[in-house]
């Protein structure tokens, strides 16, 4: 079956720190994957997408920038932290019948 | 006009109520429907697709209208655990990819 891996599950940043951030798919091959943003309070807004390996699709100018370096590996990054960029961040996985989210990380930017 | 809306509630209801929710969307050319449940500071986890035909699992109805652009979730015989939020989900082939865009969710609370 497949399952999917987000870690760490919530994270304390001071502003202008570097962010890393991994999810992993397995049970699986050329998954689509996806990262996900949600405000408090908010709706769920997509960041970035991926259909392959090195393929990273934007949806969303901003402070963040993800990569693909493995099939079933998926990283969201930040060079500088800004406070607005505080959020639940979730991964998911899909192939249009159905997407399969992470457990997610909750940042805190302080 | 955004690509997907909600009536984000909250719908506060007795145990054993029947309570429906609405989504609508922009974009004509979506492709497929989903409704997803969400609980308190946890992920979103898929509840049910929806058919053009309409479907159903036990207490849960989801139904779509094409012409009109939304899809519904009808909820019966309320039970406490059915608390949480609802969030519809289109999906649109963008650029040969499917993109889920998901709506801001209604909560519901089911009170004894």
């Amino acid at each position: 079956s497949q399952t999917i891996h987000q870690w760490p599950a919530t994270l304390v940043q001071p502003v202008g720190s570097p962010l890393s951030l991994e999810c992993t798919v397995e049970g699986t091959s050329n998954p689509n994957l996806y990262w996900y943003r949600q405000a408090a309070g908010r709706g769920l807004q997509l960041l970035f997408y991926s259909v392959g390996i090195g393929q990273i699709s934007s949806e969303v100018p901003q402070n963040l920038s993800a990569s693909r370096p493995q099939d079933r590996q998926f990283i969201l990054s930040s060079k500088k932290l800004l406070l607005s960029d505080s959020g639940f961040y979730l991964c998911a996985w899909g192939q249009g019948v159905g997407y399969t989210f992470g457990s997610g990380t909750r940042l805190t930017v302080v | 006009r955004k690509e997907v809306e909600q009536d984000p509630g909250p719908f506060n209801v007795p145990e054993g109520a029947t309570v429906a929710f609405n989504c609508t969307y922009s974009n004509s050319a979506s492709q497929s429907f989903f409704w997803y449940r969400q609980d308190c500071r946890k992920e979103p986890k898929l509840l049910m697709s929806v058919y053009s035909s309409g479907n159903e699992d036990g207490r849960f109805t989801a139904q779509l209208n094409r012409a009109s652009q939304y899809i519904s979730l009808l909820i019966r015989d309320s039970k406490l655990s059915d608390s949480a939020t609802y969030l519809c989900v289109v999906n649109l082939v963008t650029r040969g990819s499917y993109i889920p865009t998901f709506g801001r969710g209604t909560s519901l609370i089911v009170h004894p």
